[in-house]
């Protein structure tokens, strides 16, 4: 059974850090583009970022671009998501996500800036 | 990184058919087709198309797709109350180097 599990989020002050997850089974993340995508309360969703199969190729939105990394470890299937500098308007349910149409989901992993 | 345009809310009847819009440029949706997600309230998105046709297994005949121009549009043909929930759009922008979403649609059965 194809999995994506988000891990890391949490509460977190503003100008701080967090590092994300997504553990991947059933399922070489190898073989894929993978992304994060996140959903602030209430709202609609953000493309965050995305990185190649081998990581050589990474992309990511405006708005956290200086802030946030994208990084992957195929050797333990692990996706990764290094944020620093957190803002309130970063609070948001992260996901991760990947496969062949880009039909693999998690279920997301809850971060919230805040002091 | 300007997004794609979706109407806030549809209201349809049951069994009737809605047909969801989605409006880009010449960047994303006029030569990168369109990929639709579903999500009801507390979970997460659930690919309904990748690049204009691209079906998962399991998603539904009565949803259909299909574009003109920069416009794209998801079609839901005989209406039942596991249609209503909220449906976005989304492209990669070959300008910007980034995927772009819609605002969403909320589709209401009545």
């Amino acid at each position: 059974e194809v999995q994506l599990v988000e891990s890391g989020g949490g509460l977190v002050q503003p100008g701080g850090s967090l590092r994300l997850s997504c553990a991947a089974a059933g399922f070489s993340i190898s073989n894929y583009w993978m992304d994060w995508v996140r959903q602030a309360p209430g709202k609609g969703l953000e493309w965050v970022a995305n990185i190649n199969q081998d990581g050589s190729v990474r992309h990511h939105v405006d708005s956290v671009k200086g802030r946030f990394t994208i990084s992957r470890d195929n050797s333990k299937n692990l996706l990764s998501l290094q944020m620093s500098s957190l803002r309130a308007e970063d609070t948001a349910m992260y996901y991760c996500l990947g496969g062949p149409l880009f039909d693999y989901w998690g279920q997301g992993t809850l971060v919230t800036v805040s002091s | 990184q300007a997004g794609l345009t979706q109407p806030p809310s549809v209201f349809k009847d049951l069994r009737q058919t809605a047909t969801l819009t989605c409006t880009g440029d010449t960047n994303n949706l006029g030569s990168q087709g369109a990929t639709w997600l579903q999500q009801y309230q507390g979970h997460p998105p659930k690919l309904l198309f990748y690049r204009d046709n691209s079906r998962p297994s399991g998603i539904s005949e009565r949803l259909s797709t299909s574009r003109s121009g920069n416009t794209a549009f998801l079609t839901i043909t005989g209406l039942q109350p596991e249609d209503e929930a909220d449906y976005y759009c989304s492209a990669w922008d070959s300008s910007v180097s980034a995927w772009v979403f819609g605002g969403g649609t909320k589709l209401t059965v009545l």
